[in-house]
């Protein structure tokens, strides 16, 4: 299986400052499309998980720009330039290259 | 696009409970469908996957043999059948639509109890 590592547990972060998310796989997760197969979601407190990226750097419809996916093979970043409170939330990565797909252990972003 | 989940609940081990997703606002039978769980206080953990026309299916290794999952496009419902329940099952159950190798649409989660 494709352990996906991500880093840090845990990001406080003050509004209007940028922020970062680590995301590593065991394995690259480029395909033979050129796309890598990995997403990002974020679960605000009680709510479901709604996806951010896909293909690493692609925004999902209705993401703010201020959310960016970089990388490529096993190392993958998620930025936010600005934070805002409503970005609060756990974040998570996900392969989608190779069953099992996995997922990261979650990121909790809160406000200092 | 709209996904609601029901059929989750309070089972006993070895017991069994049958989830039912009701989709809405796109074409179901052009998209592959996943169940994704969420143990208490935990992250999320893919559990089974369904192609479009059914002819495909994948689990974790956790749930094979306990768990089928399958769909009815005429009914635009996808379902998870769970068999054998273990303690270690109880998590809130989530479908998703499958699109660009991400879920890119969720429903509101089942939340499965199994205690004695």
């Amino acid at each position: 299986d494709i352990v996906m590592t991500q880093s840090p547990l845990s990001l406080p972060v003050t509004p209007g400052e940028p922020a970062s998310i680590s995301c590593r796989s065991s394995q690259s997760l480029l395909h033979s499309s050129g796309n890598n197969f990995l997403s990002w979601y974020l679960q605000k407190p009680g709510q479901s998980p709604q996806l951010l990226i896909y293909f690493a750097s692609s925004r999902a419809s209705g993401v703010p720009d201020r959310f960016s996916g970089s990388g490529s093979g096993t190392d993958f970043t998620l930025k936010i330039s600005r934070v805002e409170t409503e970005d609060v939330g756990v974040y998570y990565c996900m392969q989608a290259l190779q069953g099992p797909l996995t997922f990261g252990g979650g990121t909790k972003v809160e406000i200092k | 696009v709209q996904l609601v989940e029901s059929g989750g609940g309070l089972v006993q081990p070895g017991g069994s409970l049958r989830l039912s997703c009701a989709a809405s606002g796109f074409t179901f039978s052009n998209y592959w469908m996943a169940w994704v769980r969420q143990a208490p206080g935990k992250g999320l953990e893919w559990v089974a996957s369904v192609k479009g026309d059914g002819s495909e299916k994948y689990y974790v290794d956790s749930v094979k043999g306990r768990f089928t999952g399958s769909r009815d496009n005429a009914k635009n419902s996808l379902y998870l059948q769970m068999n054998s329940l273990r303690a270690e099952d109880t998590a809130m159950y989530f479908c998703a639509r499958g699109e660009v190798a991400a879920y890119d649409s969720w429903g509101q989660g089942a939340q499965v109890t199994v205690s004695s």
